[in-house]
């Protein structure tokens, strides 16, 4: 059975100081690992999609990277807008058909003070 | 481009109601999927469907819970005799053909009184 465990369930960080999310995994072969941001009250807003271990992709202040066990998101400077609940889910080599289902984590629940 | 749509956001159905809950994908994608997120867990899958056929329903309840997605018009998912366990926020996702990315709705949030 797929496994996505995050951590830490919540991180409160000052404006400015830089920090990273840990997702870890176990899926019967990887098809993609995704970050998602969700808002209070809110759906889950797509990051990044990462496909195969060394892969790492970039969005404002936000960087992921992919091992073959774990998935970190690196915040640089972050802003009081960032605070969020950040999702990791990971989508399962379906043996070559179009398969979209993802397995989520619980998340870790960002706070960052101005 | 509109993003996905769910209606309602919020429904609020007394025990042993029905409650309907519709979403429509994205303009181009043909593949639906289900989230559940009860209070204080994370999203999980109930079903994921394309045009006239549920591909995976491993994810839903074995009763009271049903999904479709007809060649026309939006995808209901349809809870019968709601219970109290029932209340939770139900998130749609939708995907074009062959694509990994799928892109959420801001979903339904079920409160059964």
């Amino acid at each position: 059975e797929d496994q996505v465990t995050q951590s830490p369930e919540a991180l409160r960080l000052q404006e400015g100081e830089s920090s990273s999310l840990n997702c870890s995994y176990t899926v019967s072969g990887l098809r993609g690992l995704f970050w998602y941001r969700q808002d209070p009250g809110k759906g889950p807003e797509f990051l990044f999609t990462l496909y195969s271990a060394g892969e790492e992709k970039e969005k404002e202040r936000l960087k992921a990277t992919l091992t073959k066990k774990e998935s970190f998101l690196h915040i640089t400077a972050p802003k009081p807008e960032d605070s969020a609940t950040y999702l990791c889910a990971v989508q399962a080599d379906a043996g070559g058909t179009s398969y979209g289902k993802l397995t989520f984590g619980q998340g870790t629940i960002l706070t960052v003070h101005p | 481009n509109a993003g996905v749509m769910q209606n309602p956001r919020h429904l609020v159905r007394r025990r042993g109601q029905e409650a309907r809950l519709r979403c429509s994908p994205m303009k181009g994608h043909s593949h639906v999927y289900w989230y559940r997120q009860l209070p204080e867990e994370g999203l999980k899958f109930m079903v994921y469907l394309q045009k006239e056929n549920i591909i995976d329903e491993s994810g839903m309840p074995k009763e009271r819970f049903s999904a479709e997605f007809p060649k026309e018009g939006p995808s209901i998912l349809r809870i019968q005799q709601v219970v109290r366990g029932d209340s939770a926020a139900y998130f749609c996702a939708s995907s074009p053909p062959m694509a990994r990315e799928a892109f959420f709705g801001q979903g339904t949030r079920l409160t059964v009184v």
